[in-house]
Protein backbone atom coordinates (compact mmCIF):
# COMPACT_ATOMS: atom_id res chain seq x y z
CA UNK A 1 0.00 0.00 0.00
CA UNK A 2 1.38 3.51 -0.95
CA UNK A 3 1.48 5.72 1.98
CA UNK A 4 1.37 9.33 1.74
CA UNK A 5 2.70 11.98 3.63
CA UNK A 6 1.26 15.40 3.21
CA UNK A 7 3.24 18.54 4.66
CA UNK A 8 2.35 20.93 6.16
CA UNK A 9 -0.56 20.00 8.64
CA UNK A 10 -1.77 23.62 8.24
CA UNK A 11 -0.31 26.83 6.33
CA UNK A 12 -1.40 30.19 7.11
CA UNK A 13 -0.72 32.76 4.65
CA UNK A 14 -2.31 37.09 3.67
CA UNK A 15 -4.50 37.05 0.85
CA UNK A 16 -2.71 37.32 -2.50
CA UNK A 17 0.64 35.28 -1.21
CA UNK A 18 1.45 31.74 -2.77
CA UNK A 19 0.67 28.68 -1.26
CA UNK A 20 2.68 25.52 -1.23
CA UNK A 21 1.77 22.26 -0.38
CA UNK A 22 3.45 19.08 -0.48
CA UNK A 23 2.78 15.26 -0.93
CA UNK A 24 5.79 12.74 -0.83
CA UNK A 25 4.82 9.51 -1.47
CA UNK A 26 6.03 5.78 0.32
CA UNK A 27 6.85 4.47 -3.35
CA UNK A 28 6.87 5.55 -6.85
CA UNK A 29 3.27 6.93 -8.06
CA UNK A 30 2.69 4.99 -11.56
CA UNK A 31 2.74 6.98 -14.32
CA UNK A 32 1.86 10.04 -12.40
CA UNK A 33 -1.49 8.66 -11.30
CA UNK A 34 -1.67 11.98 -8.09
CA UNK A 35 -4.88 14.07 -7.87
CA UNK A 36 -5.36 16.98 -5.32
CA UNK A 37 -8.72 17.67 -3.97
CA UNK A 38 -10.09 20.44 -2.33
CA UNK A 39 -12.94 20.01 0.68
CA UNK A 40 -14.68 22.67 2.26
CA UNK A 41 -16.68 22.29 5.48
CA UNK A 42 -19.37 20.21 5.32
CA UNK A 43 -19.32 19.86 1.78
CA UNK A 44 -17.86 17.14 -0.58
CA UNK A 45 -14.62 17.17 -2.05
CA UNK A 46 -13.38 18.49 -5.15
CA UNK A 47 -11.22 17.72 -7.86
CA UNK A 48 -8.55 20.12 -8.24
CA UNK A 49 -5.77 18.26 -10.39
CA UNK A 50 -5.27 15.03 -11.96
CA UNK A 51 -2.48 13.07 -13.47
CA UNK A 52 -0.13 15.02 -11.19
CA UNK A 53 -0.81 18.08 -13.25
CA UNK A 54 -4.14 18.59 -15.32
CA UNK A 55 -6.58 20.85 -13.83
CA UNK A 56 -9.76 19.43 -13.75
CA UNK A 57 -12.86 21.11 -15.86
CA UNK A 58 -13.66 24.83 -14.04
CA UNK A 59 -10.81 24.86 -12.55
CA UNK A 60 -9.42 28.33 -11.96
CA UNK A 61 -5.56 28.56 -13.30
CA UNK A 62 -4.30 30.41 -10.36
CA UNK A 63 -4.39 26.14 -8.94
CA UNK A 64 -1.34 24.12 -10.35
CA UNK A 65 0.55 21.03 -9.28
CA UNK A 66 3.46 19.56 -10.18
CA UNK A 67 6.37 16.85 -9.77
CA UNK A 68 6.49 12.83 -10.19
CA UNK A 69 7.49 9.52 -8.59
CA UNK A 70 7.50 10.20 -5.20
CA UNK A 71 7.33 14.12 -4.68
CA UNK A 72 4.48 16.40 -5.57
CA UNK A 73 3.46 19.52 -5.28
CA UNK A 74 -0.08 21.92 -5.44
CA UNK A 75 0.63 25.51 -5.70
CA UNK A 76 -2.16 28.46 -5.03
CA UNK A 77 -1.00 31.74 -6.65
CA UNK A 78 -2.60 34.79 -5.22
CA UNK A 79 -4.43 33.16 -2.11
CA UNK A 80 -8.39 34.48 -2.16
CA UNK A 81 -10.41 34.64 0.91
CA UNK A 82 -12.38 31.98 -0.58
CA UNK A 83 -9.42 29.64 -0.58
CA UNK A 84 -10.10 27.99 2.76
CA UNK A 85 -10.20 24.75 2.97
CA UNK A 86 -8.55 21.07 3.38
CA UNK A 87 -6.51 20.24 0.42
CA UNK A 88 -5.71 16.38 -0.02
CA UNK A 89 -3.29 14.54 -2.11
CA UNK A 90 -4.65 10.98 -3.60
CA UNK A 91 -2.79 8.01 -6.03
CA UNK A 92 -4.90 6.76 -7.71
CA UNK A 93 -2.41 4.06 -9.98
CA UNK A 94 -2.52 0.86 -7.25
CA UNK A 95 -5.20 -0.14 -5.14
CA UNK A 96 -5.79 0.85 -2.15
CA UNK A 97 -6.15 4.61 -3.89
CA UNK A 98 -4.96 6.09 -0.77
CA UNK A 99 -5.10 9.75 0.92
CA UNK A 100 -2.79 12.04 2.01
CA UNK A 101 -4.19 12.96 5.83
CA UNK A 102 -4.99 16.45 4.29
CA UNK A 103 -3.30 20.27 5.02
CA UNK A 104 -5.14 22.68 6.16
CA UNK A 105 -5.21 25.73 4.57
CA UNK A 106 -5.93 29.17 6.61
CA UNK A 107 -6.13 32.90 5.53
CA UNK A 108 -4.89 35.22 7.27
CA UNK B 1 -25.62 18.39 -15.42
CA UNK B 2 -23.45 15.78 -14.41
CA UNK B 3 -24.82 14.62 -11.21
CA UNK B 4 -24.57 12.03 -8.48
CA UNK B 5 -27.65 11.93 -5.54
CA UNK B 6 -27.06 10.09 -2.86
CA UNK B 7 -29.72 9.05 -0.24
CA UNK B 8 -30.41 10.50 3.32
CA UNK B 9 -29.00 10.12 6.86
CA UNK B 10 -29.29 7.12 8.59
CA UNK B 11 -28.91 5.69 12.26
CA UNK B 12 -28.14 2.37 12.58
CA UNK B 13 -27.42 0.09 16.12
CA UNK B 14 -24.08 -1.98 16.23
CA UNK B 15 -24.39 -5.08 14.58
CA UNK B 16 -26.59 -4.26 12.04
CA UNK B 17 -26.17 -3.50 8.10
CA UNK B 18 -26.90 -0.10 6.14
CA UNK B 19 -27.59 0.41 2.37
CA UNK B 20 -26.52 3.82 0.40
CA UNK B 21 -27.68 4.56 -2.57
CA UNK B 22 -25.89 6.83 -5.12
CA UNK B 23 -28.14 7.58 -8.52
CA UNK B 24 -26.24 9.28 -11.62
CA UNK B 25 -27.79 11.89 -14.26
CA UNK B 26 -26.67 13.52 -17.09
CA UNK B 27 -24.18 10.66 -18.67
CA UNK B 28 -24.12 7.22 -19.78
CA UNK B 29 -23.65 5.43 -16.53
CA UNK B 30 -22.35 2.20 -17.49
CA UNK B 31 -19.32 4.17 -19.17
CA UNK B 32 -17.61 5.16 -15.92
CA UNK B 33 -16.76 3.47 -12.14
CA UNK B 34 -18.05 4.09 -9.41
CA UNK B 35 -15.99 4.37 -6.07
CA UNK B 36 -16.78 5.00 -2.02
CA UNK B 37 -14.91 7.17 0.23
CA UNK B 38 -15.80 7.87 4.00
CA UNK B 39 -14.77 10.23 6.27
CA UNK B 40 -15.39 9.90 10.17
CA UNK B 41 -15.84 13.06 11.96
CA UNK B 42 -13.32 15.46 12.02
CA UNK B 43 -10.69 12.73 10.42
CA UNK B 44 -9.60 12.82 6.61
CA UNK B 45 -10.72 10.41 3.80
CA UNK B 46 -10.29 6.90 3.58
CA UNK B 47 -11.07 4.91 -0.05
CA UNK B 48 -12.92 1.60 0.37
CA UNK B 49 -13.75 0.21 -3.03
CA UNK B 50 -14.72 0.33 -6.56
CA UNK B 51 -17.48 -1.19 -8.97
CA UNK B 52 -17.65 -1.18 -12.35
CA UNK B 53 -20.74 -0.01 -13.95
CA UNK B 54 -19.60 -1.46 -17.41
CA UNK B 55 -19.27 -5.11 -16.27
CA UNK B 56 -19.69 -4.71 -12.04
CA UNK B 57 -16.23 -5.82 -11.45
CA UNK B 58 -14.99 -4.85 -7.84
CA UNK B 59 -11.98 -4.34 -6.28
CA UNK B 60 -12.18 -3.49 -2.23
CA UNK B 61 -9.75 -2.21 0.35
CA UNK B 62 -8.84 -5.05 2.75
CA UNK B 63 -9.73 -3.10 5.39
CA UNK B 64 -13.83 -3.66 4.53
CA UNK B 65 -13.15 -6.79 2.50
CA UNK B 66 -15.90 -9.01 3.42
CA UNK B 67 -18.00 -6.56 5.47
CA UNK B 68 -18.82 -3.91 2.35
CA UNK B 69 -20.63 -5.24 -0.90
CA UNK B 70 -20.71 -2.46 -4.30
CA UNK B 71 -23.75 -3.18 -6.70
CA UNK B 72 -24.88 -1.51 -9.48
CA UNK B 73 -28.67 -0.95 -11.28
CA UNK B 74 -28.03 -0.12 -14.60
CA UNK B 75 -31.83 -0.24 -15.52
CA UNK B 76 -32.07 3.27 -12.77
CA UNK B 77 -28.51 4.18 -13.02
CA UNK B 78 -27.70 3.49 -9.36
CA UNK B 79 -24.60 2.13 -7.59
CA UNK B 80 -25.51 0.74 -4.01
CA UNK B 81 -22.64 0.42 -1.12
CA UNK B 82 -23.89 -2.15 1.81
CA UNK B 83 -21.81 -2.23 4.81
CA UNK B 84 -22.64 -4.97 7.64
CA UNK B 85 -21.66 -6.07 11.00
CA UNK B 86 -21.28 -2.46 12.22
CA UNK B 87 -19.37 -0.64 14.92
CA UNK B 88 -19.51 2.65 16.57
CA UNK B 89 -16.29 3.95 14.40
CA UNK B 90 -18.77 3.11 10.92
CA UNK B 91 -19.88 6.53 11.95
CA UNK B 92 -19.02 8.82 8.87
CA UNK B 93 -19.79 10.41 6.15
CA UNK B 94 -19.48 8.28 2.82
CA UNK B 95 -19.92 9.49 -0.54
CA UNK B 96 -20.02 7.92 -3.73
CA UNK B 97 -17.45 9.54 -6.69
CA UNK B 98 -17.76 8.46 -10.50
CA UNK B 99 -14.31 7.07 -11.99
CA UNK B 100 -13.39 7.90 -15.41
CA UNK B 101 -10.76 5.47 -16.52
CA UNK B 102 -7.25 5.87 -15.68
CA UNK B 103 -8.72 9.45 -14.25
CA UNK B 104 -9.23 10.64 -10.57
CA UNK B 105 -12.94 10.88 -9.00
CA UNK B 106 -14.15 13.83 -11.25
CA UNK B 107 -18.02 13.72 -9.81
CA UNK B 108 -19.04 13.37 -6.28
CA UNK B 109 -21.99 12.43 -4.62
CA UNK B 110 -23.43 15.14 -1.79
CA UNK B 111 -22.57 12.44 0.87
CA UNK B 112 -24.87 10.17 3.53
CA UNK B 113 -24.16 10.43 6.84
CA UNK B 114 -24.51 6.89 9.10
CA UNK B 115 -24.53 7.22 12.66
CA UNK B 116 -23.70 3.87 14.55
CA UNK B 117 -24.67 4.09 18.26
CA UNK B 118 -27.10 1.88 20.27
Amino acid sequence: EIVLTQSPGTLSLSPGERATLSCRASQSVSSSYLAWYQQKPGQAPRLLIYGASSRATGISDRFSGSGSGTDFTLTISRLEPEDIAVYYCQQYGSSPHSFGQGTNLEIK
Amino acid sequence: QVQLVQSGAEVKKPGASVKVSCEASGYTFTSYGITWVRQAPGQGLEWMGWISAYNGDTIYTQKFQGRVTLTTDTSTSTAYMDLRSLRSDDTAVYYCARKPQERAFDIWGQGTMVTVSS
